[in-house]
């Protein structure tokens, strides 16, 4: 097993750029979120999705769209991408909701937007 | 809403000595979570405690889980250069999807 994998690894925009950051997992788990990483910074949820077809707001979803159309992937949006959206980008899955089951994150996705 | 608060932010140490980082919430857990990343890396799960005063150990590592579920400390024995990275921990209030809050982690730093 692959287990969560993110596409690109790095990427550089320009201000009111858009792109869309991919993940998918083959673990078969109904469970898949969107973190993101500031320096110095505990992660802070942006969007999840308990089930294809399903997605929810995080923490932090301001600036972000997400869709679920297959349980194996879960893109992340930005339509116009602001220099406050510089960070780490993670994936991540879980078995049963993330309270009670360990994230399986991908390698991430490092975007700074100039 | 939920705050983790975790201390040290930085803690430097001689390789050998040992390091502990600490958890607090301002609420009651129904369980924490912790994660180390590498410089670079991506998080990976270490353990998870759900018990009231629960001590886990994995190698030189020791866990434990406060009384009140209200904090949470990790404890490494004898620190190595692999040890070397950012030590997470993320507690969880109701079970739900995104119930799980994380910490601003502890950076631990090995000089040899």
């Amino acid at each position: 097993n692959a287990g969560v994998t993110q596409t690109p690894k790095f990427r550089i925009l320009k201000i009111g750029q858009s792109m869309t950051l991919q993940c998918t997992q083959d673990m078969n788990h109904n469970y898949m979120y969107w973190y993101r990483q500031d320096p110095g910074m505990g992660l802070k949820l942006i969007y999840y999705s308990v089930g294809a077809g399903i997605t929810d707001k995080g923490e932090v979803p301001n600036g972000y769209n997400v869709s679920r159309s297959t349980t194996e992937d879960f893109p992340l949006r930005l339509e116009l991408a602001a220099p406050s959206q510089t960070s780490v980008y993670f994936c991540a899955s879980t078995l049963g909701p993330a309270g009670n089951s360990p994230l399986h994150f991908g390698n991430g996705t490092r975007l700074t937007v100039t | 809403g939920q705050q983790v608060m975790q201390i040290p932010q930085y803690q430097h140490v001689q390789e050998g000595e040992d390091f502990t980082t600490y958890c607090n919430s301002s609420t009651t857990l129904s369980n924490i979570q912790w994660y180390k990343q590498r410089p670079g890396g991506h998080p990976v799960f270490l353990i998870q405690l759900v018990k009231s005063g629960e001590v886990k150990k994995q190698k030189r590592l020791t866990f434990q889980f406060g009384e009140a579920k209200k904090n949470s400390s990790l404890h490494i024995t004898a620190t190595q250069t692999t040890d070397v990275g950012t030590y997470f921990c993320a507690g969880a209030s109701g079970g739900g999807a995104d119930g799980l809050t994380f910490g601003k982690g502890t950076h631990l730093i090995i000089q040899p």
